[in-house]
């Protein structure tokens, strides 16, 4: 079973609206990371935002905010105000035992494409 | 501080070639890994290093070596390379805990291979 699922192959957004790109997770640990990244065209992986899985706030980071539902196994991204340069694939990752110790390791999902129209 | 610096950003291999990707960074982390990324695939983590000296599997291991000599370089060796590799190879590192800084992982900018 797939860990991380992003059920949003692609996407479209008019130009200044809010867009959510969907993320859903499984892992039985109770200590774990979720975090989302950009990828531009040009290839490089752009740190967004991370939530931990103890963290009672969901996380924000200027027009990035995450919508934690721990009990629904869900870590949305929502962008407000879309930008043209938020066009760009994003992922969603989590990290599993997240509490000191903790490996480092990463499993993403495949990605959503999004696209913002002017 | 140049962050994660991967060498080459471009290679192409013919099959059965061996060849060294290159990882460095600069902030001392203790934790560093390597991805593959393929189309529809997202990234798949291929080894990693919790310390100097300290390499593990990660997801898809297979035709590829790591090393961590040093805390600051990860160089991942493949042997013999196959067309199955051609990919986009990402290196990354952070600390091991403790911090605002622990909550990222700092990508490399990648490197295209492409084995015919």
């Amino acid at each position: 079973a797939q860990k991380i699922t992003q059920t949003q192959p692609g996407m479209f957004v008019q130009e200044k609206e809010a867009v959510t790109l969907d993320c859903t997770y499984d892992t039985s640990d109770q200590s774990y990371g979720l975090f989302w990244y950009k990828q531009p065209s040009s290839g490089e992986m752009i740190f967004l935002i991370y939530q931990g899985s103890y963290d009672e706030q969901n996380a924000t980071e200027g027009r990035y905010s995450l919508n934690f539902q721990k009990a629904r196994k869900s870590a949305n991204l929502v962008i407000s105000a879309s930008q043209l340069g938020d066009s760009a694939m994003y992922f969603c990752a989590m990290r599993e035992g997240d509490l000191g110790g903790s490996q480092g390791n990463l499993i993403f999902g495949k990605g959503t494409k999004l696209s913002v129209k002017p | 501080n140049a962050g994660v610096t991967q060498t080459p950003k471009f290679q192409v291999l013919k099959t059965g070639q061996s060849m060294t990707l290159q990882c460095a960074q600069d902030m001392n982390h203790e934790y560093m890994s390597w991805y593959r990324q393929d189309p529809g695939m997202g990234l798949r983590l291929i080894h990693y290093s919790v310390g100097a000296g300290i390499t593990d599997q990660g997801e898809v291991p297979n035709g590829y070596n790591v090393s961590r000599s040093t805390t600051e370089d990860f160089p991942l060796r493949l042997l013999s390379a196959a067309p199955s590799q051609t990919s986009v190879y990402f290196c990354a590192s952070s600390p091991s805990y403790g911090g605002r800084s622990y909550n990222e992982q700092f990508f490399g900018p990648g490197t295209r291979l492409t084995v015919l």
